[in-house]
């Protein structure tokens, strides 16, 4: 089973409105990280979070990290129809001594022009 | 660099031939990995390499699917005999050890008739 689970499954809002997603993990983690996907491509990193920091920004992005509820938002201010894709939390498991990067299931964000 | 380069990005085939599936990483990552990608069941982890050495592939879902890193600059999937639950996106990604973001090629859309 796959490591994260994203929530909602999909949120579509209005151009300038904040849009924010929430991703939980089951098992211990290094880091977490965020990606985008646009229609049809491969995914593109945006963000990463380690496991000893709370939150993080980066432009209009900021990650935080809850790790006792094993949990993280991602919050995009200002949104733009150009942000629309869906987004992916991935986290790390050291397996074998080697990391495995276990994607979630994905928020799909469409922001209405 | 080129990026992650995957061929072919369109493969139709029908159900019961052999089907390969090709990925180049960036050249001095240690890490791939191959995910598939399907509406029901979200981006899937099937296998991953470092140093060359599939590391674990719990996530093949069938004999039927095989991969295989012959050296440092290419990866192969390859399902024998397809068949049209097969049918999915196939992402393959890249990461230099010691970096946790991974970089992903355009994918592979197949498609098993």
């Amino acid at each position: 089973s796959q490591q994260g689970e994203e929530d909602p499954q999909a949120l579509s809002i209005q151009e300038g409105e904040n849009a924010t997603m929430n991703c939980s993990y089951k098992t211990s983690i290094n880091n977490l990280q965020w990606y985008r996907q646009n229609s049809g491509r491969g995914l593109v990193h945006l963000i990463l979070i380690r496991s000893n920091e709370r939150e993080k920004h980066s432009g209009r992005l900021r990650v935080t990290l809850d790790t006792s509820k094993k949990s993280s938002s991602l919050l995009i201010t200002a949104s733009r129809a150009a942000d629309t894709a869906s987004y992916f939390c991935a986290t790390d498991a050291l397996r074998g001594g080697a990391q495995k990067l276990v994607f979630g299931q994905g928020t799909r964000l469409t922001i209405n022009p | 660099d080129a990026g992650v380069i995957q061929s072919p990005r369109h493969e139709v085939t029908e159900m019961g031939q052999e089907v390969t599936l090709r990925c180049k990483p960036i050249s001095g990552h240690d890490y791939l990995f191959w995910y598939r990608q399907t509406m029901m069941r979200g981006l899937e982890l099937l296998i991953y390499f470092n140093n060359n050495v599939p590391i674990d592939d719990s996530g093949m879902p069938e004999d039927r699917f095989s991969a295989k890193m012959p050296n440092a600059s290419f990866s192969t999937l390859k399902i024998q005999p397809s068949e049209p639950r097969d049918s999915a996106v196939y992402f393959c990604a890249s990461r230099p050890v010691g970096g946790a973001e991974a970089f992903f090629g355009q994918g592979t859309r197949l498609t098993v008739v």
